[in-house]
């Protein structure tokens, strides 16, 4: 089993639509990262979020730590949202586990 | 201030030549992990480096790779003997201390093919 289970493994929305990817995780974390990963390759920090929910335009990140979960949304989708999104825990020394990513193509 | 600065940003080598990957944290940075992504895969770790101290190599193949992160200058990721098994994206990521909740800032990444 993966210590970091991420879904919907690919997920495909018309403009507008709002956006749900969720994460889940076996071991004891600081902190959950969201990552956001372009055609091309380059990778983009998102959040890091040990408790509660953050915000950033139209993204919102929540996590429970309790149950060991996170959810990334995205209001109002726009084509230029189209990337792989992978959630991240630290682990052991601090490096990152990550998850299989979410393949996300939003369509005008 | 400049992020996280990686290169070559492409590479290509031939079976059995070496390959050196260099990163440059963000300034004042002296923490750099580096991270494996092989074609249709997700990242994977590789290896943990302080200043002259590596901290955490468990997922450094045993062979043919090594690190390094000396006291003036870049972070060196080093293949030797390349194989086509190699090909991948290589990430390197800087944090200003410890983890513990801290960010982790990512290069761009270094495209190694091996023909």
């Amino acid at each position: 089993k993966n210590e970091v289970e991420q879904s919907p493994q690919n997920l495909t929305a018309q403009e507008g639509e709002f956006i749900t990817i969720n994460c889940s995780y076996s071991v004891g974390i600081s902190a959950l990262h969201w990552l956001q990963q372009h055609p091309g390759g380059g990778i983009v920090s998102l959040f890091m979020l040990s408790s509660g929910k953050k915000k950033h335009g139209r993204l919102i990140a929540t996590i429970n730590i309790q149950e060991k979960h996170s959810s990334l949304h995205i209001t109002a989708s726009h084509p230029r949202d189209s990337a792989v999104y992978i959630c991240a825990v630290p682990f052991n020394t601090d490096k990152l586990i990550f998850g299989t990513g979410t393949r996300l193509q939003v369509f005008p | 201030n400049a992020g996280v600065m990686q290169n070559p940003r492409h590479l290509v080598r031939r079976r059995g030549q070496e390959a050196r990957l260099r990163c440059s944290p963000v300034k004042g940075h002296s923490h750099v992990y580096w991270y494996r992504q092989l074609p249709e895969e997700g990242l994977k770790f590789m290896v943990y480096l302080q200043k002259e101290n590596i901290i955490d190599e468990s997922g450094m193949p045993k062979e043919r790779f090594s690190a390094e992160f000396p006291k003036e200058g870049p972070s060196i990721l080093r293949i030797q003997q390349v194989v086509r098994g190699d090909s991948a994206a290589y990430f390197c990521a800087s944090s200003p201390r410890r983890q513990g909740g801290n960010e982790q800032f990512f290069g761009p990444g270094t495209r190694l093919t091996v023909l």
